[in-house]
């Protein structure tokens, strides 16, 4: 099977822009988490999806906010965007959410100047 | 609230040594502890877990123990190699299940 995918890679953005990044499950897989890795804080919790529904939300401003699609895919999107939100995403899959065990994509790895 | 504190941040040990890596966790109904592995540039992987009605698992060189009354669970590396140089975290799934709280990691390096 193919692992989890994510795009872009790589992004370079400006304050107050607003971003969009994309990850695709592994096939099966209906659960799909963000995350936001940082230096400073580690890997933190910012939400979970599952069957296109919001689950489980970690403590981020409501300028973060994600998607997921009915083939599994989500997205997060990241509103007027701070120098702070620099920041390796990392999205992870599992078949079910909860106890099971999370495949981590590569991440996205974003810039804000 | 939630949180799973881990120690050390840095750990350096020669080649053939063994390296642990130690994680407490504050919400006594977690039941899933997983631990991962993240190299250079890439997200991190699952090399290890164990769930709260184990005491031990093993897998080649690699250990976890989990001590529930204590709230605590540790990664044991036998026979280190320098591939073995990385940051691990440690994971506990909290009440609900829903979201996963990951320890700060520890930057391990394996001297030749």
């Amino acid at each position: 099977k193919a692992g989890v995918t994510q795009t872009p890679r790589y992004l370079i953005k400006t304050r107050g822009q607003q971003v969009t990044l994309s990850c695709s499950p592994i096939s099966g897989h209906r659960s799909v988490s963000w995350y936001q890795q940082t230096p400073g804080q580690g890997l933190q919790f910012l939400f979970e999806y599952f069957s296109e529904t919001q689950r489980n939300k970690g403590n981020f401003p409501g300028r973060f906010s994600g998607r997921q699609f009915s083939n599994s895919r989500s997205e997060m999107n990241v509103s007027t965007l701070e120098l702070g939100d620099s920041a390796l995403y990392l999205c992870a899959s599992n078949p079910t959410g909860g106890k099971d065990t999370q495949y981590f994509g590569p991440g996205t790895r974003l810039t804000v100047l | 609230g939630e949180n799973v504190e881990q120690h050390p941040s840095t750990l350096s040990v020669q080649e053939g040594d063994s390296a642990v890596i130690k994680c407490t966790y504050s919400d006594s109904a977690s039941n899933y502890f997983p631990w991962y592995k993240q190299e250079l540039g890439k997200g991190p992987q699952l090399i290890i877990d164990i769930r709260s009605n184990v005491g031990e698992k093993k897998d080649q060189r690699i250990a976890v123990t989990l001590n529930k009354t204590a709230k605590h669970f540790s990664l044991h590396i036998t026979e280190t190699q320098p591939e073995d140089s990385a940051v691990y975290f440690c994971a506990a799934s909290m009440t609900g299940g829903f979201k996963t709280i990951f320890g700060a990691g520890t930057r391990l390096f394996v001297k030749a």
